[in-house]
């Protein structure tokens, strides 16, 4: 079975920094482009990063390029998201997205985590 | 402002079927690429409902369908019952905004 477990969120100030992690299981990790979702309070879903099964390539989305940082971790089975510069936008339940291709770039989440909870706030 | 639009609502009553469309350009779904869509519940999170167009994942019952023509797409429920009462999005690729993976904005069902 697939689970997705994030963890890592919290209340951060204006400017600051934090780091999301999500532990996967249940299917070969290295196989799959992984992604990051988020949904603003009351919100739609927007796609935020992703990286390809090696992590040689990665994906941003407009609003978060040059401030987050998508990674990966495969031998702990393990995908982080390091969010520097963060605005109060960035306030959103992040989840982690498992890709059902790894190919060029992310194409359709199969499964998803329960997300975790990041709210920038002074 | 999302790169792809949904209606925000639509309602149906028990048994009737509804339809909900997702309008994109040609940057996205007119380009060719494949559009997916998800059922977020209440409280819960998003699920893959269908993929590359009108492909049921497993467990997915077939009173859900998905279609696409030319700029858009669309998802249809028939036989509607309480449970699928829930927002649902689309999703695809496009190659010149800000995002490469893009949603709708999202549709919130109703059932009567």
């Amino acid at each position: 079975e697939v689970q997705l477990l994030e963890s890592g969120g919290g209340l951060v100030q204006p400017g600051g920094s934090l780091r999301l992690s999500c532990a996967a299981s249940g299917f070969t990790f290295n196989n799959y482009i992984m992604n990051w979702v988020r949904q603003a309070p009351g919100k739609g879903l927007e796609w935020v990063s992703g990286t390809s099964g090696s992590g040689m390539s990665t994906f941003y989305a407009g609003s978060v390029k040059g401030r987050f940082t998508i990674s990966r971790d495969n031998s702990k089975n393990t995908l982080y998201l390091h969010m520097n510069s963060l605005r109060a936008e960035d306030t959103a339940l992040y989840y982690c997205a498992k890709d059902r291709l790894n190919g060029e770039a992310p194409y359709s989440f199969d499964y998803w985590g329960q997300g975790t909870l990041v709210t920038v706030s002074s | 402002q999302s790169v792809l639009t949904q209606p925000p609502s639509v309602s149906g009553a028990p048994g009737q079927r509804v339809t909900i469309s997702c309008t994109g350009s040609s940057s996205n779904i007119g380009a060719g690429y494949d559009v997916h869509w998800y059922q977020q519940l209440p409280g819960t999170a998003p699920k893959s409902l269908i993929y590359a167009n009108n492909n049921r994942p497993s467990g997915v019952p077939d009173r859900f369908s998905g279609s696409k023509s030319g700029t858009s797409a669309s998802l249809a429920i028939t036989g509607l019952q309480a449970e699928d009462e829930a927002h649902y999005y689309c999703q695809s690729y496009d190659s010149k905004l800000g995002g490469l993976a893009v949603f709708g904005g999202g549709t919130k069902l109703t059932v009567l």
